[in-house]
């Protein structure tokens, strides 16, 4: 199975802040790569797919990069709204579509 | 405007199983492929199972393993995810999300919460 990696686990940041996350899956999974946001007691909610396409929606200010095991989530200038837990998702083996542990983004 | 309902919380005796049930409009099941994810209180999202989307079998995840079910009435495109020999730790959000052929979750159910207590 493939494991996914998540860091950090959780930061602190202000609005207009520049935060980056990354993923790591524990064998290449080329481009195979989703982030999600979930909010509490919310559904999550589809950000990016295949690694770098935002899905429709989705403000600019929040970009995806990499490939193959190493993978990051960058949100350009946070917004309030942006305060949320931001999940990795594997989907190179369907339909067995792990999560990284997640990482929490709170306000500083 | 594609939606998928689930049905309500439910509370369990340590032994016993849960039907959570997942109705999908405005897109026909044969065409999609259903996954259920669960997520226990404080913790993240855990991926249960899956239907291939080439063969349509439904693959599980290996902790589940002879616990879990999924199946589908695509007479009323529902589908189905059944959990069996309810543990404390099965306590969790159980959601259900649809893969429309890019490999990622969409669209969501609202979420099941099912509580495992004696």
């Amino acid at each position: 199975d493939i494991q996914m990696t998540q860091s950090p686990s959780s930061l602190s940041a202000s609005v207009g802040d520049r935060v980056t996350i990354t993923c790591r899956a524990s064998q290449s999974i080329s481009s195979y790569l989703n982030w999600y946001q979930q909010k509490p007691g919310k559904a999550p909610t589809l950000l990016i797919y295949g690694a770098s396409t935002l899905h429709s929606g989705v403000p600019s200010r929040f970009s995806g990069s990499g490939s193959g095991t190493d993978f990051t989530l960058t949100i350009s200038g946070l917004q309030p709204e942006d305060f949320a837990t931001y999940y990795c998702q594997q989907s190179y083996s369907p339909p067995s579509f792990t999560f990284g542990p997640g990482t929490t983004v709170d306000i500083k | 405007q594609v939606q998928l309902v689930q049905s309500g919380a439910e509370v369990k005796r340590p032994g016993a199983s849960v039907k959570v049930s997942c109705k999908v409009s405005g897109y026909i099941l044969n065409e999609l492929s259903m996954h259920w994810v669960r997520q226990a209180p404080g913790e993240g999202l855990e991926w249960m199972g899956g239907i291939h989307p080439q063969n349509g079998k439904s693959i599980y995840a290996q902790n589940l393993q002879g616990r879990i079910t999924m199946t589908d009435d695509t007479s009323t495109d529902t589908a189905y995810m059944e959990l069996s020999s309810l543990r404390s730790d099965d306590t969790a959000v159980y959601y259900c999300a649809i893969d429309l052929g890019n490999g990622s979750y969409e669209y969501w159910g609202q979420g099941t919460l099912v509580t495992v207590s004696s």
